[in-house]
């Protein structure tokens, strides 16, 4: 079946620790995004990515870094920079550069 | 960043009723999609836009792109308990060349049965 997966599904983090979160695609799409969402709030763009080995900021990359070494994976490293990091990730992918699909999401808990 | 405004941000109806919720941007856009999004899931996409005017239909689903390219709508007939979510508009500047979206803040159903 074609689609994205994020893994792990929960999360748990001590203060002051890095943490990688996975996002894979096996539909050839370019293009991938990570976005943060908080609770009552929409979707904030925190990196993305329109081709391999390039990526740029969104409006929340403070603390936060990706790379795209290959086309079907963009990992995303929440680091201990980022003040508040709990929140649910979710990473996306795009052909066309219009439509995105999403994947089931990342629920990082820092305890 | 730029968001949209989206209203209105919570409803809650009767199981059988219509529903309707709209965005609004400041600037115009070349692109407008409505997904829904179940509790601890990521948004699934339910009807895309990408002409002035243009209406669309997925289902009982009805989303129209506004004449002004600055507007969206989003309407749900007979609305069923699985309806239930939170509705997310997102849309594409004109000026834009990098495919990001800018989503508004959502709108939150329940239906009672």
């Amino acid at each position: 079946d074609g689609g994205i997966t994020q893994s792990p599904k929960y999360l748990f983090r001590k203060e002051g620790q890095n943490v990688t979160l996975s996002c894979e695609q096996n539909l050839n799409h370019d293009a991938m995004y990570w976005y943060r969402q908080d609770p009552g709030q929409g979707l904030r763009l925190i990196y993305y990515s329109q081709i391999v080995n390039d990526f740029q900021k969104g409006d929340i990359a403070e603390g936060y870094s990706v790379s795209r070494e290959k086309k079907e994976s963009f990992p995303l490293t929440v680091t201990s920079a980022q003040k508040n990091p709990t929140a649910f990730y979710l990473c996306a992918s795009s052909s066309t550069g219009n439509e995105q699909f999403f994947g089931p999401g990342t629920r990082l808990t820092v305890l | 960043g730029q968001q949209l405004n989206q209203s209105p941000q919570s409803m809650f109806i009767q199981e059988g009723e219509d529903v309707s919720m709209n965005c609004t941007s400041s600037s115009i856009f070349n692109t407008w999609l409505w997904y829904k999004q179940d509790p601890g899931e990521g948004p699934v996409l339910l009807i895309a836009l990408y002409k002035a005017g243009e209406l669309t239909s997925n289902g009982r689903l009805t989303a129209q792109f506004g004449i002004t390219r600055k507007d969206s709508f989003l309407n749900i007939s007979a609305s069923i308990p699985s309806d239930v979510g939170i509705y997310f508009c997102a849309g594409q500047s004109w000026l834009s060349n990098t495919g990001k979206l800018i989503f508004g803040q959502g709108t939150t159903l329940q239906v009672k049965p």
